[in-house]
């Protein structure tokens, strides 16, 4: 099955700090989605790019669907954006409707 | 605007005890429904989904099995929970066939969770 890689898997930022997550993955898709986990569990939905570029206030995502991977930019970062940042694919190849997931990138905001 | 609720939202319970997690959606007709578990804080894993009442898909083998009685309500159970069973359950939903208006039909959602600990 196709195969999601994430890096870095722990980022630490001051606040105020840009960064950049990745998400590589194996095969081509036709869903690809970007989530943040809350320190409750909640996952919230950021992003659903299987290509192309896209802009929501600081955060920011582009996906290279050709080359396989996609980036989510985090700019001016705050403490509220500490938690889990998890990239999710879906293949057409793939039976059903599995998103198959990364292993995260954990991001530590200080204050 | 579409919701989606789970509960309980925490559970323990004792090997060998039965288990009962619900999910329903509220807004949308026909969902698809999907049960995830994260085990450990990291990558969720596709156990069971489902694309109208009473068709149900298991990703994995396992104890746990799932029905849809209900357009809109999906649940989990087990009727003898194991230690390796802890976990936090999510469950999702995305646009089914036949939807009006503009959606993207493999975009997924999830609900708030529930967080098992099995003793």
């Amino acid at each position: 099955g196709i195969q999601v890689e994430q890096s870095p898997p722990d980022l630490i930022l001051q606040e105020g700090a840009n960064s950049t997550l990745r998400c590589n993955f194996s095969d081509s898709v036709n869903n690809l989605q970007w989530f943040h986990q809350n320190p409750w569990g909640q996952l919230i939905n950021l992003f659903y790019i299987p290509s192309g570029t896209k802009q929501n206030g600081r955060l920011s995502a582009t996906t290279v669907a050709t080359e396989r991977y996609s980036l989510l930019y985090i700019s001016s970062s705050q403490t509220t954006d500490s938690g889990v940042y998890f990239c999710a694919v879906r293949s057409p190849e793939t039976s059903g409707s599995r998103l198959t997931f990364g292993e995260g990138t954990q991001l530590t905001v200080n204050p | 605007s579409q919701t989606i609720h789970q509960w309980p939202a925490t559970l323990v319970q004792p090997v060998g005890s039965p288990l009962s997690l619900e999910c329903t959606v509220e807004g949308t007709s026909n969902p698809n429904l999907y049960w995830y578990r994260q085990a450990a804080g990291r990558g969720l894993q596709l156990l069971f989904y489902s694309v109208g009442i009473g068709q149900i898909s298991s990703e994995v083998p396992q104890n746990l099995s799932a029905s849809r009685p209900q357009d809109r309500q999906f649940i989990l159970s087990s009727k003898k929970l194991l230690l390796s069973d802890s976990g936090f359950y999510l469950c999702a939903w995305s646009h089914g066939k036949g939807t009006s208006g503009r959606v993207n039909y493999n975009e997924q959602f999830f609900g708030p969770g529930t967080r098992l600990t099995v003793l």
